[in-house]
């Protein structure tokens, strides 16, 4: 089945440091992919996707470039801000399962 | 752009009675809504896939009896816990699919925290 693999947190980083949280993808056929961010005491929000190989999603600063090759989608930022502090959720979805794969998130702190 | 909104945002109930958990979208029709679960520091893990009009479809190892779905509207769907225990305390997250969308792209609501005594 489909699967999702992220990197495991929590990550701590000063601000202005670089981020990269890795994702890797088990998938039938060709999945579409997402990264979803979480505040504190909120829901899910989309901050980027991509649904061919070798799409860059960006949003907020935030990139990730979808690789087929390496089966990845990994999400960076050149620079992090103390407001990027959330959980980050990586997923996939294909037209076969019609629904979405989470991976298991990943807790990004930013100290000042 | 799409809003997903839940109501209440958090509820305590006693342990043995209902709980009723609405899902609504607010400027768009779903025609399926989602409903998921969340652990603290995990995943999301979808309880049950619910289309306008028809029987919810539960995930397994979820219990249909248990968390009765109903989506009675294109912009309402209602999760009730039903003689709710402890274990049952989670945060629980729908989302919507819009109509008139991809079909991968789903709006999530802010979720509920539901706390069982």
């Amino acid at each position: 089945g489909d699967s999702v693999t992220q990197m495991e947190g929590p990550v701590t980083l000063s601000e202005e440091a670089f981020l990269t949280i890795n994702c890797t993808y088990t998938a039938t056929g060709y999945p579409s992919l997402f990264w979803y961010v979480q505040y504190p005491g909120e829901g899910l929000q989309l901050l980027l996707k991509a649904t061919k190989a070798d799409d860059k999603g960006s949003n907020k600063g935030f990139e990730a470039t979808y690789r087929k090759e390496t089966t990845s989608f990994h999400l960076e930022k050149g620079s992090v801000q103390v407001s990027d502090s959330a959980v980050y959720f990586c997923a996939l979805f294909t037209g076969s399962a019609r629904q979405l794969t989470f991976g298991s998130g990943t807790q990004l702190t930013v100290l000042p | 752009g799409a809003v997903v909104s839940q109501h209440p945002s958090r509820v305590i109930c006693k342990s043995g009675t209902s709980v009723k958990i609405e899902c609504r979208s607010l400027d768009f029709q779903a025609t399926t809504m989602f409903w998921y679960r969340q652990f603290p520091k995990q995943s999301l893990m979808l309880m049950a896939t619910s289309n306008e009009g028809s029987k919810a479809t539960y995930e397994q190892g979820v219990e249909k009896d248990k968390f009765l779905i109903n989506h009675a509207s294109l912009t309402l769907s209602t999760l009730t816990v039903t003689s709710a225990h402890p274990e049952d305390s989670s945060f629980y997250i729908c989302s919507a699919r819009d109509r008139g969308q991809s079909t991968y792209e789903q709006y999530f609501g802010p979720g509920t925290r539901l706390t069982v005594t």
